[in-house]
């Protein structure tokens, strides 16, 4: 079945540690997104790339990086310049943004 | 003024009822609009989608998009508690632009 994987479903992080966060494809989507989703906040959005080896800065890209160095995976990584990453995480794909997105699953990262 | 306005809710109705949704912006370049469902802790999926004005019709439920108000509504006839959930509009303009969401509004249907 085609889908879109998100791992791990959990994720904790001691202050000052840099997680990576994983997300992969097999929709042969050119597209894929990442969101940021806190309580009463929506989604928020990170990073985005549509085609590999290319990427753009979304709305909160502060304390985040991310690669596209093949098209079926898009990690991100959560650095120490992230202030409050606690949050939910979710992973888009698309063939384009005006036929909708398929989402994962998320991942939930807490900082303890 | 944000982008996509939301109420976020909650919103709580009796089973049956006819929930009304809805979404109002502000950039009149948006031709795209979709409405997603989320369950708690899963991600969002693909309810309803819409291009440019009008109305569009899937079993129970009904998107419809006024341009000239620049509103957006989710229409749910005969509720069921499976309706539960978490709706968030979505929009972008043409070109490979992202979309836009709204905030959610969340969404319980009492039985």
């Amino acid at each position: 079945d085609g889908g879109i994987t998100q791992s791990p479903k959990y994720l904790f992080r001691k202050e000052g540690q840099n997680v990576t966060l994983s997300c992969e494809q097999n929709l042969n989507h050119d597209a894929m997104y990442w969101y940021r989703q806190d309580p009463g906040q929506g989604l928020r959005l990170i990073y985005y790339s549509q085609i590999v080896n290319d990427f753009q800065k979304g709305d909160i890209a502060e304390g985040y990086s991310v690669s596209r160095e093949k098209k079926e995976s898009f990690p991100l990584t959560v650095t120490s310049a992230q202030k409050n990453p606690t949050a939910f995480y979710l992973c888009a794909s698309s063939t384009g943004p005006n036929y909708g997105y398929t989402f994962g699953s998320g991942t939930r990262l807490t900082v303890v | 003024q944000k982008e996509v306005e939301q109420d976020p809710g909650p919103l709580s109705v009796p089973e049956g009822a006819i929930v009304s949704l809805n979404c109002t912006y502000s950039n009149s370049a948006f031709q795209y609009f979709m409405w997603y469902r989320q369950y708690s802790r899963k991600g969002p999926e693909l309810l309803m989608y819409t291009y440019s004005s009008g109305n569009k019709e899937d079993g129970r439920f009904t998107a419809q998009v006024d341009k000239s108000s620049k509103y957006i509504s989710l229409f749910i006839r005969d509720s069921q508690p499976s309706d539960s959930a978490t709706y968030l509009c979505a929009m972008s303009a043409t070109g490979n632009t992202p979309l836009v969401f709204g905030k959610g509004t969340r969404l319980s249907v009492i039985a």
